[in-house]
This record gives C-alpha cells, sequence and structure tokens, in this order.
C-alpha cells in the first residue's frame, strides 16, 4: 500500500475544462513533487516544492498551475489542455534534503478529448 | 535530456533464472537509486547506492555502481513471475533535489 493517494485515479476532460489533480501524504515529508509520465516513457519531472515553496518548474506550460497549501497537500490545477497532455501523472514525496528516496502514489491518468 | 540509460530495453525470462539490467549515466551523481513499476501503478523504491558505495544488497537484489564508468547494474537472482515490471534507474546529483529517471527496462518473468 502507498503512503501517498492521489485522487482521482482517473480523469477525461475537454480542452475547455478546468480540473484538479490532488495528493496527500502523512509521512512528514517536506518536499512534494510532480511527475508527467508518457506510455513506455519514463517519469518527467514538473514541479518540486521543498517546505510548501516551489522550488523547481521545469518549464511547464502555464497550463499546468501546481499549488502546496500545507505540508501534507499538492494540488496540480489543470486549464485549457491539449490532447497531447494526456499522460499519467505522478506525485511524490521525500525528506527534503539531497535527491533522496521518492515515494510515489498510484497516479492519476488523465485522457484531454 | 535524460540522464540515464539502460538496457537492455527489454528482457524476457524464465522462472528462476537470474536478471540484469545495465544503467549508465553522464554526470556526477550523489546517489543512484533502482525503481520498479507495474503497469499503470506508481514507482516503488527498490535500492539506494551512494556514490562511495560500490555494492548493495537486498533481499534478492544485488546492486553495482563503478562511478568510473557511469554505470550501474541490477541484479535480480531467482526471479519470480510477480518481478515482471518496468525497472527505472534514477540518478541525483551533488546537493541538489532532481532525481532523473533513465529510460526503463521492461522485465517479463515467464512461469
Amino acid at each position: 500500500d502507498t503512503e501517498v493517494t492521489q485522487t482521482p485515479k482517473h480523469l477525461v476532460m475537454g480542452m475547455t475544462n478546468k480540473k484538479s489533480l490532488k495528493c496527500e501524504q502523512h509521512m512528514g515529508h517536506r518536499a512534494m513533487y510532480w511527475y508527467k509520465q508518457k506510455a513506455k516513457k519514463p517519469p518527467e519531472l514538473m514541479f518540486v516544492y521543498s517546505y510548501e515553496k516551489l522550488s523547481i518548474n521545469e518549464s511547464v506550460p502555464s497550463r499546468f498551475s501546481p499549488e502546496c497549501p500545507n505540508s501534507s497537500l499538492l494540488n496540480l490545477h489543470l486549464h485549457a489542455l491539449q490532447p497531447e497532455d494526456s499522460a499519467l501523472y505522478l506525485c511524490a514525496s521525500s525528506q527534503p534534503f539531497g535527491a533522496g528516496e521518492l515515494f510515489f502514489g498510484e497516479g492519476s491518468r488523465l485522457t484531454v478529448l | 535530456s535524460q540522464q540515464g540509460e539502460e538496457d537492455p530495453q527489454a528482457l524476457s525470462i524464465q522462472e528462476g533464472e537470474n536478471a540484469t539490467m545495465n544503467c549508465s549515466y553522464k554526470t556526477s551523481i550523489n546517489n543512484l537509486q533502482w525503481y520498479r513499476q507495474n503497469s499503470g501503478r506508481g514507482l516503488v523504491h527498490l535500492i539506494l547506492i551512494r556514490s562511495n558505495e560500490r555494492e548493495k544488497h537486498s533481499g534478492r537484489l544485488r546492486v553495482t555502481l563503478d562511478t568510473s564508468k557511469k554505470s550501474s547494474s541490477l541484479l535480480i537472482t531467482a526471479s519470480r513471475a510477480a518481478d515482471t515490471a518496468s525497472y527505472f534507474c534514477a540518478t541525483g546529483p551533488p546537493g541538489g533535489s532532481r532525481l532523473t529517471f533513465g529510460e526503463g527496462t521492461q522485465l517479463t518473468v515467464n512461469p
């Protein structure tokens, strides 16, 4: 069982919709991550939050908007997405210092029509 | 671009055999990690080896690291059908928090 919980597991949205992906962890980790993964490809880093502050944005388009309301929660707000944004979106958490072990959620499978 | 490259891209073996996967990377690292991903699921951390370590064991897993060749290998001994998954190496830079994943190896263990 994963200790990082992602909702929803599946999401289908049109290009004009606004939706959000949610991630929650209760391991006391102070770093949280969003990764995007296309089929048969490795995860690609999108955003990193450290102590609730955005520390890394890998030049992600503004139609993806991350938010970290507190140390346990991480959201990814989606607006005006394109079909090529369809992917598995993975949330992860870790201790904040150095590139240590990541704990991943099961992911949210996003389909953009 | 991704830091790591893995080979083989796909590996098919019989239950009970050993599976070896290799990972190469390009720049200095703080550590190298291996993750497993079952189809459509999240990634699960398997093992972490630091840059000053050469070999590490965990159960049926053995990881080696050669920093002079910028390469690592993951050996799974006495494989089981449940080991069928994608395996990714990931490298962490010195002083950084950005983990970069290799292309992955798809392992199929046939019963």
